[in-house]
């Protein structure tokens, strides 16, 4: 089975902080991806990634950004966090190729920046 | 781009009663589209997915099928159990893309 697993299932984090997220993957998948959930919202990609070193900007990358030096290792960062990113960070991961993109999510980290 | 309609939640039924959650969308070429679960303190799992016109879905005793005449893929279970509840986000990709654009989710709660 595909498992994708996040460093932690919830963090607290004080206002202005450095805040690093980190997802692992261990099924070799090319793509990687950072969501983030809210109420009434629902995901919005924030970042994604489709091969070692390579990053490119989702719908709000504002705020983030993103570090991908191995191909199971894909990392969120928030530079300065504030109250707005309190929210459930989700990571996942697809394979390349000519079949459907199939996403495998993992369990989600859920961020309170006080 | 792309975009997807879920009908809002929350959906709520009683146990064994039939459920459908309506989903449509719009998209170039010829779109793969997919049903994920994401039951409560867990990341989002696939349920099931169809990625050509008449192909029907199926998992778990859901199944949804893929109407390219009227761009929707309703989300249907004979029978809900209490272990049903979770939200349900139907999702679409096409034009060759890995990233498929989600539906703001519809919650579903089954009371025993």
């Amino acid at each position: 089975d595909v498992k994708v697993t996040q460093s932690s299932r919830y963090l607290v984090k004080r206002t202005g902080e450095k805040v690093f997220l980190e997802c692992v993957q261990d099924m070799d998948h090319e793509n990687m991806f950072w969501y983030r959930q809210d109420p009434g919202l629902g995901l919005r990609l924030i970042y994604f990634s489709y091969d070692v070193k390579m990053k490119e900007k989702g719908d709000i990358p504002e705020g983030y950004s993103v570090s991908r030096e191995k191909k199971e290792r894909f990392s969120l960062i928030l530079e300065s966090a504030s109250t707005n990113q309190t929210s459930m960070y989700l990571c996942a991961s697809s394979l390349s190729g000519t079949g459907p993109p199939e996403q495998y999510f993992g369990p989600g980290t859920r961020l309170t920046v006080t | 781009g792309n975009s997807v309609t879920q009908m809002e939640g929350p959906v709520t039924l009683s146990e064994e009663a039939f459920l459908t959650i309506n989903c449509t969308y719009t998209a170039t070429g010829y779109p793969s589209l997919f049903w994920y679960v994401q039951y409560p303190g867990e990341g989002l799992q696939l349920l099931l997915k169809a990625t050509k016109a008449d192909d029907k879905g199926s998992n778990k005793g859901f199944e949804a099928t893929y109407r390219k005449e009227t761009t929707s893929f309703h989300l249907e279970k004979g029978s809900v159990q209490v272990s049903d509840s979770a939200v349900y986000f139907c999702a679409v990709a096409s034009g060759g893309s890995y990233i498929p654009t989600f539906g703001r989710g519809t919650s579903l709660i089954v009371h025993p």
